[in-house]
């Protein structure tokens, strides 16, 4: 069955780091999207991703974030200078057209 | 407010038990999930809906789209059901991006 691929599992960081959390959706896959969980809330749209740009972004997703999709099967997040408040868990998800959307098992992102 | 609300919270059964998950959105829709989430986080999706019934072996999930609401039924519950069932609405629009609900704990005891 096809699964989307996220890496690494956890991440420790310090504040002020940058860090780049890595996924590879489906393959055949046209819309790619990041959410992220603080420990005990609901999960949180942060960015979607189509042909190649942004096509929706929360409020949540500033200018310390971006997104990439650098080889055609990477997505990337990148969080510049991240916060204590950045701690979360950050998933990623992809969909084909009109299809149910396919999970990442996530990265558990703790920011000290 | 949020569009998307769940109940119960939390949900303590006894193995072989009915379970029955309510969902409720404020806002207009063009598919709805069901997504369960285990200890350790990763989200598994269960169900698309846009309109009536869906069935895969002891989980059933029903929407009825004028009164905004959905249901996700377990029938002879057991003690690996135990999660976190998370509702989850796409809006109209070609994004396909989703809307969560808080979840609903269900604890399932032997």
């Amino acid at each position: 069955e096809p699964e989307v691929t996220q890496t690494p599992s956890h991440q420790v960081t310090q504040m002020g780091q940058e860090v780049i959390l890595r996924c590879v959706p489906i393959s055949n896959h046209l819309y790619f999207y990041w959410y992220r969980q603080i420990l005990g809330q609901k999960v949180e749209f942060l960015v979607s991703f189509y042909n190649n740009e942004i096509s929706e972004k929360s409020e949540i997703f500033d200018d310390q974030f971006s997104v990439e999709r650098p080889d055609g099967s990477n997505f990337t997040l990148k969080i510049r200078s991240t916060k204590l408040e950045d701690s979360a868990m950050y998933f990623c998800a992809s969909t084909g057209d009109d299809t149910e959307a396919f999970f990442g098992q996530g990265t558990r992102l703790t920011v000290v | 407010k949020n569009e998307v609300e769940q109940s119960p919270q939390n949900l303590t059964a006894q193995e072989g038990e009915f379970i029955t998950i309510n969902c409720s959105y404020s806002v207009g829709i063009s598919a709805l999930h069901w997504l369960q989430q285990h200890p350790g986080g990763g989200i598994v999706s269960l169900f698309m809906l846009s309109s009536g019934k869906k069935k895969h072996g002891r989980l059933i999930a029903t929407i009825n789209i004028q009164e905004k609401h959905s249901s996700l039924h377990i029938t002879a519950s057991h003690p690996r059901d135990s999660a976190v069932y998370i509702c989850a609405v796409r809006k109209g629009g070609s994004n396909y991006k989703l809307t969560f609900g808080k979840g609903t704990l269900l604890t399932v005891n032997p």
